[in-house]
C-alpha cells in the first residue's frame, strides 16, 4: 500500500522558515516525479513545486520561486520542502504527492494527509 | 498559465439523482485533464484521469468526458458518501493548475 507521510508544520512568523519532511513507502520512490500542493484556509489547491526522480530537475510556482527548495533522498524515501522567508500568504495545508506512471506531466494519483503551516505573528 | 474554470461553484442535489459538473480550460489541454474527490480534512482523492479513465477502485457511476478546453464530470446517482468538493486540474501545460472547485452539497 502506497503511504505518503508529511511532518514539519508548525506555527512559525513571518520571514521565518521550516523544512516539511514527506516519508513514502508501499512504492519505488526513486523512479516517480514528486510534488508539494498546497491549500489555504478555506481555498482551493494549488500546485508549489515538483522535482524528478533523481533530483536533478526541480519547479516551482512564481509565487515560491526563490524562497522554496524541493529535495529527495532517496536512501530515506523522503521528500523535503525547504521554505525560507515565509509569509502570511504562505499559510496553508502542504500535501506530498506521488504522480500516476513516470511522467512529468500526470496526475497526482497518492497523497499525503497533509501538514499545517501557520504563519502568524 | 492555463486557468481552470469550474461551474456551478455549488451544485444543490438530492440522493439518488445525477450531478453534472462543468470545468473550462482557457487554453487547449487535449485530454490531460484530471478529477479529484475533496470531504473535508482529507486529501483529495484521484478520480478520472486522461478525462475519462478511472483511477483505480473508483466506482462507476464516477464518468468524464470531454477534450481540449470543454469537460464534464458526471455522477449518475449520489450516494450520500460522494457529497464533496471536486476539483478539475489540467496537466497538460506547465505549471499544472487545479479550478476553483464545485462543492457538491445535499438538497
Amino acid at each position: 500500500e502506497v503511504q505518503l507521510v508529511e511532518s514539519g508544520g508548525g506555527l512559525v512568523q513571518p520571514g521565518g522558515s521550516l523544512r516539511l519532511s514527506c516519508a513514502a513507502s508501499g512504492f519505488t520512490f526513486s523512479s516517480h516525479w514528486m510534488h508539494w500542493v498546497r491549500q489555504g484556509p478555506g481555498k482551493g489547491l494549488v500546485w508549489v513545486s515538483r522535482i524528478n526522480s533523481d533530483g536533478s530537475t526541480t519547479n516551482y510556482a512564481d509565487s515560491v520561486e526563490g524562497r522554496f527548495t524541493v529535495s529527495r533522498d532517496n536512501a530515506k524515501n523522503t521528500l523535503y520542502l525547504q521554505m525560507n522567508s515565509l509569509r502570511v500568504e504562505d499559510t496553508a495545508v502542504y500535501y506530498c504527492a506521488r504522480v500516476l506512471g513516470r511522467s512529468s506531466n500526470s496526475p497526482f494519483e497518492n497523497w499525503g494527509q497533509g501538514t499545517l503551516v501557520t504563519v502568524s505573528s | 498559465e492555463t486557468v481552470m474554470t469550474q461551474s456551478p461553484a455549488t451544485l444543490s442535489v438530492s440522493p439518488g439523482e445525477r450531478a453534472t459538473l462543468s470545468c473550462r480550460a482557457s487554453q487547449t489541454v487535449s485530454n490531460n485533464l484530471a478529477w479529484y474527490q475533496q470531504k473535508p480534512g482529507q486529501a483529495p482523492r484521484l478520480l478520472i484521469y486522461g478525462a475519462s479513465t478511472r483511477a483505480t477502485g473508483i466506482p462507476g457511476r464516477f464518468s468524464g468526458s470531454g477534450s481540449g478546453t470543454e469537460f464534464t464530470l458526471t455522477i449518475s446517482s449520489l450516494q450520500s458518501e460522494d457529497f464533496a468538493v471536486y476539483y478539475c486540474q489540467q496537466y497538460n501545460n506547465w505549471p499544472q493548475t487545479f479550478g476553483q472547485g464545485t462543492k457538491v452539497e445535499i438538497k
